[in-house]
C-alpha cells in the first residue's frame, strides 16, 4: 500500500528565510512524487513532480524538491520565502498504476 | 480554456437526504478522479475513471456512495442517506490520457463544500 507522511501540520518562517516542508513516502516499486499547493479560497494546483532523473526537481514559483531514495523523502524547499507563499501544501505519491495518495497537508505561514 | 468545474460550490443538506455533486472535467481529459477533504485531513481518494475502463471504486467509503461518468465528460458523485460524517469538501480532478497522475498532473476543481446538518 502507498502512503505519505507530512510530519508537520504547520510551518512558520520569516519572509526572506529559507523554507522546508517535509514529506516521506512508502510505495512498492519506483515512486512518482508530487507537490501540490492550495492557496486560500482556490483549488489545488500542481507545483512540481519527480518521475526519474535528477534528484533535485525545480517547479513553479521558485520551489524545488529533493528526492532521497535511501530516506524515502521528498522535501519541498525554497531559498527565500515570500508572504505570498503562505498556503496549504500537499505531498503525493503513486506507483504509476494506482491513483495518487496524498498526505494530510502542511500549512505554511510566512511572516513579514 | 476552462478548468475543471464543480457544482454546486456549497451544499447544505439534512441528514438522511440524498445529494448529487457534479464535475465537468477539462475537455479531452480522459482520467477523472473524486477525492474528499475533511476538515484538518488530507485528500482521501474515492473513485477514478479512465476512459472506457471499469472505474476504480476502491476508495468509496460505503455503499451509500456511487459515481457515474458519461463517456469522457461529466461525472456525478451521489451520496445517499447522508450522514454528518459525510460533511467535507469533495474535489474533482482530471488529467490527460495516460494519467493515474503519474505522468500527467491532476487539474483540480474548486470543490463542493457539503454540510450535513
Amino acid at each position: 500500500a502507498q502512503s505519505v507522511a507530512q510530519p508537520e501540520d504547520q510551518v512558520n518562517v520569516a519572509e526572506g528565510n529559507p523554507l522546508t516542508v517535509k514529506c516521506t513516502y512508502s510505495v512498492s516499486g519506483n515512486p512518482y512524487l508530487f507537490w501540490y499547493v492550495q492557496y486560500p479560497n482556490r483549488g489545488l494546483q500542481f507545483l512540481l513532480k519527480y518521475i526519474t532523473g535528477d534528484n533535485l526537481v525545480k517547479g513553479s514559483y521558485g520551489f524545488e524538491a529533493e528526492f532521497n531514495k535511501s530516506q524515502t523523502s521528498f522535501h519541498l524547499k525554497k531559498p527565500s520565502a515570500l508572504v505570498s507563499d503562505s498556503a496549504l501544501y500537499f505531498c503525493a505519491v503513486t506507483s504509476g498504476n494506482t491513483p495518487l495518495v496524498f498526505g494530510k497537508g502542511t500549512r505554511l505561514s510566512v511572516i513579514a | 480554456g476552462a478548468g475543471v468545474s464543480q457544482s454546486p460550490s456549497n451544499k447544505v443538506t439534512e441528514k438522511g437526504k440524498d445529494v448529487e455533486l457534479r464535475c465537468d472535467p477539462i475537455s479531452g481529459h480522459t482520467a477523472l478522479y473524486w477525492y474528499r477533504q475533511r476538515l484538518g485531513q488530507g485528500l482521501e481518494f474515492l473513485i477514478y475513471f479512465q476512459g472506457n475502463s471499469a472505474p476504480d471504486k476502491s476508495g468509496l467509503p460505503s455503499d451509500r456512495f456511487s459515481a457515474e461518468r458519461t463517456g469522457e465528460s461529466v461525472s456525478t458523485l451521489t451520496i445517499q442517506r447522508t450522514q454528518q460524517e459525510d460533511s467535507a469538501v469533495y474535489l474533482c480532478a482530471s488529467s490527460p490520457r495516460g494519467g493515474t497522475g503519474a505522468n500527467s498532473p491532476l487539474h483540480f476543481g474548486n470543490g463542493t463544500r457539503l454540510t450535513v446538518t
